[in-house]
Order: structure tokens, then sequence, then C-alpha cells
């Protein structure tokens, strides 16, 4: 039962252009929402982040929106640099007994970007 | 500025041999998570740590033992290795025990095993 699904495996985008990056998810308690990035032989690092409060946070080119409504949230990467180029992760959590941040991780999308 | 570290990077084991991933932290962080990865699915938790001498398991615990003996360390082993158990394996940290606080998860560069 995947509760947290980002159903684009890939994505390729002209640099310049802007990136959106979808994933949708199932489990109404999930209360916080985040995106990792993730380069080839390394470990997912953190990018930004959205409270379930919010519908939308932005940090310089990055923009998360939230539609709690639609269990629906996307990534926005405007204007895409070549240095995009890498998997991102759609990740939810919901509090847990012991306090331990639980996160359910999407299956990721590759985004590539073209020069 | 290590953050965390993951030893081995590669490792080839065969069918019911045993082996323990070691994850190192720098940051003082309480918590630690062991991760795996597979092709088409999202990074599953295994086991977890909220401080030293404490474990709890994951999503996915069957198959795996864990020990946090020192608070920087958190052991992930493989009592009798599966094909199923072929993945990449990451270890995280984290200094807060909720996303809300702002608390960022810390992954290390990760572990790549095969089991033939």
């Amino acid at each position: 039962d995947q509760q947290v699904k980002q159903n684009s495996p890939s994505l390729s985008v002209q640099e310049g252009r802007i990136s959106i990056l979808n994933c949708d998810y199932t489990n109404s308690m999930f209360d916080y929402f985040l995106w990792y990035k993730k380069y080839p032989a390394e470990g997912p690092t953190f990018l930004i982040s959205i409270s379930s409060i919010k519908d939308k946070n932005e940090d310089g080119r990055f923009t998360v929106f939230l539609n709690k409504s639609a269990k629906h949230l996307s990534l926005h990467i405007v204007p895409s640099q070549p240095g995009d180029s890498a998997v991102y992760f759609c990740a939810a959590s919901a509090q847990h007994l012991q306090g331990a941040q639980k996160l359910v991780f999407g299956q990721g999308t590759r985004l590539t970007i073209n020069p | 500025n290590a953050g965390v570290t993951q030893t081995p990077k590669f490792r080839v084991l065969k069918t019911g041999q045993s082996m323990t991933l070691l994850c190192a932290q720098d940051m003082n962080h309480e918590y630690m998570y062991w991760y795996r990865q597979d092709p088409g699915m999202g990074l599953r938790l295994i086991h977890y740590s909220v401080g030293e001498g404490t474990t709890a398991k994951g999503e996915v615990p069957d198959g795996y033992n864990v020990s946090r003996l020192k608070k920087q360390n958190f052991l992930l082993g493989l009592e009798s290795a599966a094909p199923s158990q072929t993945s990449v394996y990451f270890c995280a940290s984290s200094q807060g025990g909720t996303v809300r606080s702002g608390n960022t998860i810390y992954f290390g560069e990760g572990s790549w095993l095969t089991v033939v």
C-alpha cells in the first residue's frame, strides 16, 4: 500500500524553463511534507518542506504547493538549471508515538535538465 | 565535516552469510535511522533509534537487527542474508524527533549490498 506516490518516474525539461514534480498521498494524518534531492552515489539531501496548515512555501527557485483537499503536492523549480538534474523524492511525516521522524517516501522522479 | 558516514560502501554476500553495516555520525544527533531503497520504490524505514541504548522497528524490520551502544554509532546486522535483501542501504540521523520543529534528517551516502 503506497501511501505516497510519485507517478512520473522521469521528467525532462529544457534549461531555463519551469520544472514541475508531482506527488500524491492517501493518508490524511500526514502533517508535514518534504522534498529531498538525490544525486547518483550520494544520499538524499533535504530541499524544502511544507506544513499541512500552509498551501505554499517558497525558497529561492523552489516552491512547494500543497492541495490538501486533493491530497496532492507539487514542487516547482524556476528557472531550471543543469545542476537540478537529480532524483527528487517526495516524503510525508506523521507524528509517531516515540517522536521519531518517520518519513514515508514516494518512488522518486528523475529530473533531467537539458541545455 | 563528515556528517553521516557508512561503511562499507559496497559488499557482495553469499546467501546465508552474515554482515554488519556501520553508521557513524559526528553531529551529536539523538535520532538515527536505517532505510533501504529498491528500484521503483521509495526509501523504506527498517529500524530506528531515539537515543543511545534504544532501538525500534520501522516499516520493514524482518531479517535485520540493530544496535545503538554508542550515541554516534548505529549498526545494522543481517544474520542470514537473502537475495531479497539486495538493496541500497541508507543511514540517517536527526537532532529532533519531529519534522515540525524544523529538524532535518541527514543521510549518509549509501551502502550497496548484493546477495547472491
